[in-house]
């Protein structure tokens, strides 16, 4: 069965310092999609990134950077020079391989609650 | 850009009343799905349909659930009884194809419907 862990429930920053937020998976399958979702105050889904389980190559845009290493099966996320505008709840999920016919949902972490201070 | 559009964005019932709640999905898209947000916990699936039928469900997607696809603009998320623990925010999504496929897609989440069983 495939799991999410966040394991660092919130976190607290000051405006302009940089914050990673954790994900770990587990999935038996050799082929598989890890996303990222913001959730912010007003409620929604804010789709942020999709990653396949064959490409390692970091992210980057613009103030985000995603770090996918296979070999410790994790998805991390920093941010660099936080906003207060970042602050939300950040979901990572995983998606398992689609076999003909199947069309799984996603498997999300427990998210981690962002705090940017001013 | 296109939209996954839900309604009502808050719906309160009495418990053991039926509830539909309703989602218009990006119009190309293919694969629909249904997930349940608890208050403060993580997202979790229910359901995803294609081609007019149920794909996959979780073990949450019980016999007082069912969904639709009433025409060919909407799909719905029925509860027939509701209890006090199906109090949630529930998701629609849509995507062109299934997560687990190669390729660009779309994997749009709505913004939600609010219910609350009192």
């Amino acid at each position: 069965a495939q799991k999410v862990t966040q394991a660092q429930t919130e976190i607290s920053v000051v405006e302009k310092e940089d914050v990673t937020l954790d994900c770990v998976y587990e999935t038996r399958d050799t082929t598989y999609y890890l996303f990222w979702y913001k959730q912010p105050p007003s409620g929604e889904l804010v789709f942020l990134i999709r990653r396949n389980s064959f490409d390692e190559q970091n992210e980057i845009s613009g103030r985000y950077s995603w770090n996918f290493q296979k070999s410790t099966s994790s998805f991390n996320f920093t941010i660099t020079a936080s906003q207060v505008v970042d602050s939300a709840v950040y979901f990572c999920a995983l998606s398992e391989d689609w076999r003909g016919g199947g069309a799984d949902g996603l498997t999300f972490g427990k998210g981690t609650h962002l705090i940017i201070q001013p | 850009e296109p939209e996954v559009t839900q309604t009502p964005s808050h719906q309160v019932t009495q418990m053991g009343q039926e509830v539909i709640l309703r989602c218009v999905p990006i119009s190309n898209h293919l694969y629909f799905y249904w997930y349940r947000q608890i208050l403060g916990q993580k997202v979790e699936f229910l359901v995803s349909f294609y081609n007019n039928e149920i794909s996959e469900k979780s073990e949450i997607f019980d016999d007082q659930f069912s969904v639709e696809r009433p025409d060919g603009s909407n799909f719905t998320l029925k509860i027939r009884s509701t209890k006090l623990e199906d109090s949630a925010m529930y998701f629609c999504a849509s995507s062109e194809r299934p997560p687990g496929t190669g390729g660009d897609y779309g994997y749009t989440f709505g913004s939600g419907t609010r219910l609350t069983v009192v």
